[in-house]
This record gives C-alpha cells, structure tokens and sequence, in this order.
C-alpha cells in the first residue's frame, strides 16, 4: 500500500522520558512534515523537512528535534517530555516543496504523557 | 484572531440534508484544502482548490479568491459523514494554516 505510514499508534510514557515517534512514506513524495494537534482538535506546523533540508521550523521547543535520513523518513525524537506535550501528532508528505499537489497524511501518533 | 476561520463550530444534520460548512481566511494564499478526520483520528485530503470548483461525489468545494471564501457541500448526507471538516490555507511556502475544524454529526 501506498501511504504515510507513522508507528507507535499510541504512545504512554512518564514525564522526563526521551522517546521517538518514526514516519515513513513511499509515494515518492520529497517534503515532509511534522503537526500537532491540541486537546481541541486544533492542527500546527512544527517542522517541515524538503529533500532532507530543514525548511520550517516553528516555535517549538528545544526538545522536540526532527531528523530526516533520507527524503521518505522523519523522525520526531522528544527529549524531557512534558504533561503538555501530551497531543496526536500528524507526519504529512507532499510531492514538490510548495504542496501544490496535495497532502497526504498519516494515520497520527496519540502521546499521552503522564 | 486565526488567520483561518470555519462556521460553524458544530454542525448537527439528519439523515439526507443538504449540509454547507464555511470557511473565510485573511491572508494571501496559493490554495486551499479541506480534510476530513473521522473518530478514529485519520486525516484524509478531501480537496486542494485555487480557484472555481471541484466536485467528488456527494462533496462539493467552492472558492471565491476576492472574497477570502471557500464553502464545503455535502448533498444527501449520511452517518457515515460524521466527521471534524478541516480547511487549510497554503500561503507562504509549504506552510499550512488550519482552521478550527467542523463537528459534523448526521443522524439517520
């Protein structure tokens, strides 16, 4: 299947833990993207990765650092979580840097940090 | 204020109405989408619009680029659209800007 593929599904960890959260696309799609959603639902930018270049990157704290191997990986790793950081995160992909053809979305990653 | 605005917040419909969800931005865009993200959390890119209309089965998407509006219709609605309707403006470079999203429950 063709997809943005995002793992764990579902992640329970205890504040100050370092965990990561991995994503994966094979539709050959070369921009990348990492979301947040808040407890209403609500969906922001956090980092956007092009051919493996960092080029968005929003307020977020230090803790959070993407990493991208290669054009079909992003990974999310979180250092020193905190309750706050507890929210779905979304990887997305695009063909070509501006979107202009689309978005396809993963099924989202639900961190709950207690 | 957002830069993205939809109304309404929460939509509830009977089975078979005519359903219209709006969505009114303020900044320069190059398109807009509308997602749809049922229960179980899944987004799914419903439409990407610059200008005119699209039309995908029961769903169709408006946009007036002078007046910063774009309408979301569905026509004969059913339970299985019960989802949270999101726009989406693409303004400078990749960036996405969301709206709140809408509540859509349909009763039969």
């Amino acid at each position: 299947d063709t997809a943005v593929s995002q793992t764990p599904k579902y992640l329970v960890t205890q504040m100050g833990n370092d965990k990561s959260i991995k994503c994966e696309q094979n539709l050959g799609h070369d921009t990348m993207y990492w979301y947040k959603q808040d407890s209403k639902k609500f969906l922001k930018i956090m980092f956007s990765y092009n051919n493996k270049e960092l080029i968005i990157n929003e307020t977020v704290p230090n803790r959070f650092s993407p990493k991208s191997p290669d054009k079909a990986h992003l990974n999310l790793h979180i250092n020193s979580l905190e309750l706050g950081d507890s929210a779905v995160y979304f990887c997305a992909s695009s063909r070509g840097g501006g979107g202009n053809y689309g978005y396809t979305f993963g099924s989202g990653t639900r961190l709950t940090v207690v | 204020k957002n830069e993205v605005e939809q109304s309404p917040q929460n939509l509830t419909a009977q089975e078979g109405e005519f359903i219209t969800i709006n969505c009114s931005y303020s900044v320069g865009i190059s398109a807009l989408h509308w997602l749809q993200q049922h229960p179980g959390g899944g987004i799914v890119s419903l439409f990407m619009l610059s200008s005119g209309k699209k039309k995908h089965g029961r769903l169709i998407a408006t946009i007036n680029i002078q007046e910063k509006h774009s309408s979301l219709h569905i026509t004969a609605s059913h339970p299985r659209d019960s989802a949270v309707y999101i726009c989406a403006v693409k303004s400078s470079g990749s960036r996405l800007t969301f709206g709140e999203g809408t509540q859509l429950t349909v009763n039969p």
